[in-house]
């Protein structure tokens, strides 16, 4: 089935450690997106990448890392310089002119 | 960067009733997007609107474009168990400039009591 997938969906990692998140597509779409969701917030994007080996910040991009070689994957690396990485990270992907974004199932990080 | 204004913020409501929810914009959007979000699961899209004043349907739900292309609406009717979660409102601007990213609301949170 053709689709957005996050791994893992739950992730913990020490303070300090820098960690990759997981996104890949076969829906065969240009862009893709990294948003961070907080208990009770919207989404706030993070990263985003409109063509392969091209990549812009988003809102929040401090302290976060992506990169973007192959079309189906854009990895997302939360890095010890975020202050706040416990949240709830999404990555989503569309037609570079469409408008209608699908989403992954998420991976929640949480930072001990 | 930019957020839409959702309101209400949450919604608590009886199973049977209708619903109702907003999203204003100080920003021309030309394409509005409604999506539910369950507990611990990524948003999935409900409705696309690509037209000022467009009126759109799936199933008991109901959205529409808003004339001034700056705010739109989202109807539940005869709400059901099921119909708990966060809604999300999301707008795009024009696809040229940058406006291909999709700006997201703050979302209504609805709980329907049995």
């Amino acid at each position: 089935d053709g689709g957005i997938t996050q791994s893992p969906k739950y992730l913990f990692r020490k303070e300090g450690q820098n960690v990759t998140l997981s996104c890949e597509q076969n829906l065969n779409h240009d862009a893709m997106y990294w948003y961070r969701q907080d208990p009770g917030q919207g989404l706030r994007l993070i990263y985003y990448s409109q063509i392969v080996n091209d990549f812009q910040k988003g809102d929040i991009a401090e302290g976060y890392s992506v990169s973007r070689e192959k079309k189906e994957s854009f990895p997302l690396t939360v890095t010890s310089a975020q202050k706040n990485p416990t949240a709830f990270y999404l990555c989503a992907s569309k037609q570079d002119t469409g408008a209608e974004a699908f989403f992954g199932q998420g991976t929640r990080l949480t930072v001990v | 960067g930019q957020q839409l204004n959702q309101s209400p913020q949450s919604m608590f409501i009886q199973e049977g009733e209708d619903v109702s929810m907003n999203c204003t914009s100080s920003s021309i959007f030309n394409t509005w997007l409604w999506y539910k979000q369950d507990p611990g699961e990524g948003p999935v899209l409900l409705i696309a609107l690509y037209k000022a004043g467009e009126l759109t349907s799936n199933g008991r739900l109901t959205a529409q474009f808003g004339i001034t292309r700056k705010d739109s609406f989202l109807n539940i009717s005869a709400s059901i168990p099921s119909d708990v979660g966060i809604y999300f409102c999301a707008g795009r601007g024009a696809v040229t400039g940058g406006g291909n990213k999709l700006t997201f609301g703050t979302g209504t949170q609805l709980k329907v009591e049995l």
